[in-house]
């Protein structure tokens, strides 16, 4: 059982460059999340995802952009890379407890991306 | 603002018992997380709360009082791989989850 899996694991990028970290999960989770996790801080949200075909914008959402066209894939897109995009990334995933609230996250790896 | 409040770092030695307490402002609240991290890795779930009370889980156990804005996470018997980093969050009204940024814990033997 494979459960998130998220690549690259490690990237570095120029300034101005494009790229996009692939995300997918096999557990059938409605819920999918990219995270960016800075030293010291927080996780933060930075797109998420209630299903295939709607996504919403988190708390960080500027430089990226995301796409949920099957429920399996949630791919992030880094748009003109700054150095301020240096950080780690994480990809998750929940399903809805019979409670109505999304569970437990379920996280891929992580990808490390250093912008210079 | 919404906020939550964690020790930035203990230290605690093998076999002991450790505390981490976390204290929250949220708009709302549905419920309350803790996750281990260990260094270089991903966040994996450790345990939930929504009502008052405490939660036993093995030698973890996590605590909540909502009328506080207050949990902490108990840990017993610590092992060297119990150094980790432990992150708490906070559900809010929009379901939405507001981090910690999480207490680092240092074991020594």
């Amino acid at each position: 059982n494979a459960g998130v899996t998220q690549t690259p694991k490690f990237r570095i990028l120029k300034i101005g460059q494009s790229m996009t970290l692939q995300c997918t999960q096999d557990m059938n989770h409605n819920y999918m999340y990219w995270y960016r996790q800075d030293p010291g801080m927080g996780l933060k949200l930075i797109y998420y995802s209630v299903g295939a075909g709607i996504t919403d914008k988190g708390e960080v959402p500027n430089g990226y952009n995301v796409s949920r066209s099957t429920t399996e894939d949630f791919p992030l897109r880094l748009e003109l890379a700054a150095p301020s995009q240096t950080s780690v990334y994480f990809c998750a995933s929940s399903t809805l407890w019979t409670s109505g609230s999304p569970g437990e996250l379920f996280f891929g790896e992580g990808s490390r991306l250093t912008v210079l | 603002g919404q906020n939550i409040d964690q020790p930035t770092e203990m230290t605690a030695t093998e076999g002991a018992i450790v505390q981490i307490n976390c204290t929250y402002q949220t708009s709302g609240f549905n419920g309350l997380f803790w996750y281990q991290q260990h260094a270089g890795e991903a966040p994996t779930f450790l345990s939930y709360n929504v009502l008052d009370g405490l939660e036993e889980k093995g030698r973890f156990s996590s605590f909540l009082s909502r009328s506080k804005g207050y949990s902490y996470l108990l840990l017993k018997e610590l092992q060297m791989k119990d150094s980790a980093s432990y992150l708490c969050a906070v559900m809010d009204s929009n379901y939405q989850l507001i981090w910690g940024a999480g207490t680092k814990l240092i074991i020594k033997p």
